[in-house]
């Protein structure tokens, strides 16, 4: 079946320890996203890339980038994770944004415990 | 976007229909309503949206206020699997999800 797939669903990374979180996806979409979820709170954008297009969200902190060297791939880098950005981090992928219904596909998550 | 509001949570009975109110008093000519929702521990999921017309699919009904100021998510046999944090969204052609609170509801048996 076509999925999003995130790898590893469970992440533990040290205050301040560099941390990559991958997403992959069989669906062949153009877009992909990736999203913080904090305990008990709504997804929020972090930024998607269009393409190669990368789109950042104006809230987003400097420490998180994200790379997208291919269509299947996507990742999130925390440079210096705190301890607030201890969250589900979920990534998710959808067609076209200008051609109108696209649906985005979630993956599970991961989900990131900063010691 | 226009923003929306829903009740925290519902609960409903197994078995029966669940109907999840949503207000969008601010809707805009050109936004649909977009309903997802997250089953604990895993990703959002789309279930259904809509314009102006009523809408029905695989999983449930969405029925639009003439005016579109408001719209309900019916679950017509809700299970205990049905039980979730649900999100109504409004979204404008082509823009990004932004996710409100969300009702949460519990599926009893």
């Amino acid at each position: 079946d076509a999925m999003v797939i995130q790898n590893p669903r469970y992440q533990v990374t040290q205050f301040g320890k560099p941390v990559t979180l991958s997403c992959s996806q069989t669906l062949n979409h153009n877009v992909m996203y990736w999203y913080q979820q904090k305990s008990s709170q709504a997804p929020k954008l972090l930024f998607h890339y269009y393409d190669k297009d990368f789109n950042n969200e104006a809230d987003t902190p400097d420490n998180f980038q994200s790379r997208r060297p291919n269509t299947s791939f996507c990742f999130l880098d925390i440079r210096s994770p705190g301890l607030g950005d201890a969250a589900m981090y979920l990534c998710a992928t959808s067609r076209d944004p200008g051609q109108g219904h696209n649906e985005q596909f979630f993956g599970p998550g991961t989900r990131l415990t900063v010691l | 976007d226009a923003k929306t509001t829903q009740p925290p949570s519902m609960d409903c009975a197994e078995g029966r229909a669940a109907n999840l109110p949503c207000n969008h008093s601010t809707i805009s000519g050109n936004e649909y309503v977009y309903w997802y929702r997250q089953i604990h521990s895993q990703g959002p999921q789309y279930i259904i949206h809509g314009l102006k017309n009523n809408e029905t699919n695989e999983m449930a009904s969405l029925i639009i206020t003439e005016d579109r100021k408001s719209s309900t998510l019916i679950l017509p046999h809700a299970t205990l699997r049905d039980t979730a944090v649900y999100y109504c969204i409004v979204r404008g052609y082509g823009n990004k999800l932004v996710f409100g609170a969300g009702t949460i509801l519990r599926v009893k048996s």
